[in-house]
């Protein structure tokens, strides 16, 4: 089984500022991995897949990059309505699987 | 616009079975290359998935639950629904349904609300 490791646990960021998360694979998942955003008590919404592509509706201040192991979603400018729990997941082998989760709080 | 919503019982009583539908509106279910599936969360901690299948195809299962759970679909209907056996406090989760992004059991772009289970005596 693929783990998939995020980090850090939570991020403190001010409005206006650029976040960078990371999540990194114990093998390889080539670029086959997505980024998720949920808030609470919501459902998780799609951002990224393949790695770096944004999913329809998508702002472009959302951005992923990596590959292999290591990736990161990057926001450019945080919103307020961005403020969430961010999460990765690999669907290059079964069983699919997810990070633990990042927060990204208001500083 | 697709839409997915899940049904069934908010309270199991551990070693029971826990049975969840999950409805589907707006189209696409019909489709076989599509594939759809199950993910669970604990309160306060990470999604995990359960399984997937494609419609007319195969399934595939979380090996950590592999024991205990089922999915199956009604195809006379557009519901899909997943059941877990001898259930104990530890799956006591929010559990979404949800299809998997342009013909493949890869990423998830639509999901159910989320139905929340407890499981409690």
């Amino acid at each position: 089984e693929k783990v998939m490791t995020q980090s850090p646990g939570t991020l403190s960021v001010s409005p206006g500022e650029r976040a960078t998360l990371s999540c990194r694979a114990s093998q390889s998942v080539n670029n086959n991995l997505a980024w998720y955003q949920q808030k609470p008590g919501q459902a998780p919404r799609l951002l990224i897949y393949g790695a770096s592509t944004r999913a329809t509706g998508i702002p472009a201040r959302f951005s992923g990059s990596g590959s292999g192991t290591e990736f990161t979603l990057t926001i450019s400018s945080l919103q307020s309505e961005d403020f969430a729990v961010y999460y990765c997941q690999q669907y290059n082998d079964w069983p699919r699987t997810f990070g633990q989760g990042t927060k990204v709080e208001i500083k | 616009q697709l839409q997915l919503q899940e049904s069934g019982p908010g309270l199991v009583k551990p070693s029971e079975t826990l049975s969840l539908n999950c409805s589907v509106s707006g189209g696409s279910f019909s489709r076989s290359t599509y594939c759809w599936g199950w993910v669970r969360q604990p309160p306060g901690k990470a999604l995990e998935w359960i399984g997937s299948f494609y419609r007319g195809g195969s399934t595939y299962y979380n090996p950590s639950l592999q024991s205990r759970v089922t999915i199956s679909v009604d195809t006379s209907t557009n519901q899909f629904s997943v059941r877990l056996a001898s259930v104990t406090a530890a799956d006591t989760a929010v559990y979404y349904c949800a299809r998997h992004g342009r013909g493949g059991c890869y990423w998830f772009d639509d999901w159910g609300q989320g139905t929340l289970v407890t499981v409690s005596s």
